[in-house]
């Protein structure tokens, strides 16, 4: 049973345009929600966060939404750019006092020039 | 800027030798992990350490062991390996303070054969 899900396996955007990855989570106890970027032979990334008592979190061009009551966040990257082709996972945690991340399953990411 | 490291990027070995997977991190983080990465599946957590000589089967423990005897370093033990254990194994750590982050390894492609 996957508590955290990424429907769409890849994603390709035009450089430039806005690129949003979507995650959908069953846990509602979830206390946080991480965004990674992983690039091929390297290890995943820290990209952005979002706490659950908050519904946006934004860093330069990477804006993360949290909407609670559909259980569901994206990432929103404004604009895309070829650097950002990669594999995204969205992540879950802080629903038991351990430290576990949930992962989804990912999202590949294509700009395309 | 935080540093895990592990022993190998690429290692292959055959069906029932022993395999050691190392990972050190350079921050004192109290919190360990190791993950395996397979495609669809994403990132799943075998086993994790709060401290030193403290371990936690994650969600997929069969089959692996650990031992944390320097807070520093974390290592994954494979007792007999098994093809069904090819796969990218990833080690994060993460601090005990507020941040909720894991920051990972490079990772270690292991093929079994």
């Amino acid at each position: 049973d996957q508590q955290v899900k990424q429907n769409s396996p890849s994603l390709s955007v035009q450089e430039g345009r806005i690129s949003i990855l979507n995650c959908d989570y069953t846990n509602s106890m979830f206390d946080y929600f991480l965004w990674y970027k992983k690039y091929p032979a390297e290890g995943p990334t820290f990209l952005i966060s979002i706490s659950s008592i908050k519904d946006k979190n934004e860093d330069g061009r990477f804006t993360v939404f949290l909407n609670k009551s559909a259980k569901h966040l994206s990432l929103h990257i404004v604009p895309s750019q070829p650097g950002d082709s990669a594999v995204y996972f969205c992540a879950a945690g802080g629903d038991d006092s351990s430290y576990k991340l949930i992962f989804g399953s990912g999202t590949r990411l294509l700009v395309r020039p | 800027d935080v540093k895990v490291t592990q022993s190998s990027r690429y290692l292959v070995k055959r069906t029932g030798e022993k395999v050691f997977l190392e990972c050190v991190q350079d921050m004192d983080h109290e919190n360990m992990f190791w993950y395996r990465q397979d495609p669809g599946l994403g990132l799943r957590l075998i086993y994790f350490s709060y401290d030193v000589k403290m371990k936690e089967k994650g969600d997929i423990p069969e089959g692996y062991s650990v031992s944390r005897e320097k807070k520093e370093r974390f290592s994954l033990i494979l007792e007999s390996a098994s093809t069904n254990q090819t796969s990218m194994y990833l080690c994060a750590s993460r601090d005990r303070g507020l941040r909720n982050e894991q920051f990972f390894g490079p990772g270690t492609r292991l093929t079994v054969l």
